[in-house]
């Protein structure tokens, strides 16, 4: 059975990095039938595509945080990374880890991981 | 990129209504490569809808996508109480870049 924990802080002061990490489970992390994300949602507000990563590590980002995110991957721990820098009031969301098929619905999510709310404060 | 468009942003309906919601996109969808998603309280949004008309798997056939181009709309039949819930498309047509719509809200009237 799937599963994608989800670790991190839930409390980030303004200006620092806000770090996450996705841990896959119950399935080939290595797949080529998939790929992997990060999806926020600002309380209250819909969501938002942050970036997507192979376990090749090709990477892609939404052109509107590309300058301050970084998504990483280790294969040997079957997990993908989240940093994102110089965060403001405007990134408290709750941040989701999710997988993305290949093939005819690349791009879709078909398993979301449970999501975090970072909130940044300080 | 493109940039979706959802309307109306609450949509208020009785069980067993019809309801229809929309999504317009900037510029056309290619392949029609548009999914529709369900998020209710608490949980994690589900796929209903990809290509902008097939079902996913598991999803009741009261639930149908329709469009092509930017116009793309979702129909509910029928509306079950366990139905109400934020509904958001997503184009998928510039993958691995995706983009959603702000949602709609579908609630009891």
């Amino acid at each position: 059975q799937l599963q994608l924990q989800l670790s991190g802080p839930g409390l980030v002061k303004p200006s620092e990095t806000l770090s996450l990490t996705c841990t896959v489970s119950g399935d080939s992390f290595s797949s080529y039938n998939y790929y992997w994300g990060w999806i926020r949602q600002p309380p209250g507000k819909g969501l938002e595509w942050i970036g997507s990563i192979y376990h090749t590590g090709s990477t892609y980002y939404d052109p509107s945080l590309k300058s301050r995110v970084t998504i990483s991957v280790d294969t040997s721990k079957s997990q993908f990374s989240l940093n994102l820098t110089s965060v403001t009031a405007a990134d408290t969301a709750v941040y989701y880890c999710a997988r993305h098929p290949t093939g005819r619905l690349t791009g879709t999510v078909d398993f979301w991981g449970q999501g975090t709310l970072v909130t940044v404060s300080s | 990129e493109i940039l979706l468009a959802q309307s109306p942003g609450t949509l208020s309906l009785s069980p067993g209504e019809r309801a229809t919601l929309s999504c317009r996109a900037s510029q056309s969808v290619s392949s029609n490569y548009l999914a529709w998603y369900q998020q209710k309280p608490g949980q994690t949004p589900r796929l209903l809808i990809y290509g902008a008309s097939s079902r996913a798997t598991g999803i009741p056939d009261r639930f149908s996508g329709s469009g092509s181009g930017t116009d793309f709309t979702l129909t509910i039949n029928r509306l079950e109480p366990e139905d109400f819930a934020v509904y958001y498309c997503q184009q998928y047509a510039t993958s691995p870049a995706v983009t959603f719509g702000q949602g709609t809200r579908l609630e009891i009237k």
